[in-house]
């Protein structure tokens, strides 16, 4: 799967959005972008995935660049259960085996 | 509600003794299930691909014959730590996905079980 580069750490302040970024420069035509999130203690959950367009749901919106070489996670109104590592992983669509391989993610911080 | 149960949640044993951990599929028939394992502050390392019904896939520099995976029904997959020492020591997580070869589809993934070696 090809790399993806997410920065370390991220800070942000309660009920303010959050712009989480990952480049993926040698993303293939057949790659999947798809974001989980890792609570304190916790095994990773499933945030959000897309492939071209952008992509809402009720955790999240992923908005990825039109060359797709980055996308951006966005949490609309941050909440201080909202801190956790999110990590950006790309998984290829032709490829059968369903294991991720994670990077290092950024850690979200949430200010009261 | 919870789609993957994992247990124990902690677990301390001496250095020398063996430990098992179990990881259930609660909703549906896994064919696959995947292993991971934590070090604190670091991401998760896939350990092992558990195929139900044939021999676990190890990924590179991962012991077998430490760390045995058992996948012998559609629900269950067991991972045995033997004889655990303090290095073992780490946060071991399953995940379980959807459906097989489907790219489309999350995984899901228990909650984790914190080994602590003595």
């Amino acid at each position: 799967d090809a790399k993806t580069t997410q920065p370390n750490s991220m800070e942000s302040n309660e009920e303010e959005p959050v712009h989480l970024p990952c480049n993926h420069s040698t993303i293939s035509g057949t790659d999947y972008i798809h974001w989980y999130r890792q609570l304190p203690s916790q095994g990773p959950e499933y945030v959000i995935h897309g492939l071209t367009s952008n992509v809402n749901n009720r955790m999240a919106s992923l908005a990825i660049a039109e060359d797709r070489k980055s996308s951006t996670l966005i949490l609309h109104r941050a909440t201080l259960r909202d801190a956790a590592v999110y990590y950006c992983i790309l998984k290829d669509r032709d490829q059968g085996a369903q294991k991720l391989v994670f990077g290092q993610g950024t850690r979200l911080t949430i200010n009261p | 509600g919870a789609v993957v149960s994992q247990h124990p949640s902690r677990v301390i044993c001496k250095s020398g003794t063996s430990v098992k951990i179990e990881c259930r599929s609660l909703d549906f028939q896994a064919t696959t299930m995947f292993w991971y394992r934590q070090f604190p502050k670091q991401s998760l390392m896939l350990m092992a691909t558990s195929n139900e019904g044939s021999k676990a896939t190890y990924e590179q520099g991962v012991e077998k014959d430490k760390f045995l995976i058992n996948h012998a029904s559609l629900t269950l997959s067991t991972l045995t730590v033997t004889s655990a020492h303090p290095e073992d020591s780490s946060f071991y997580i399953c995940s379980v996905g959807w459906a097989s070869n489907s790219y489309n589809s999350p995984l899901h993934f228990g909650n984790g079980t914190r080994l602590t070696v003595t």
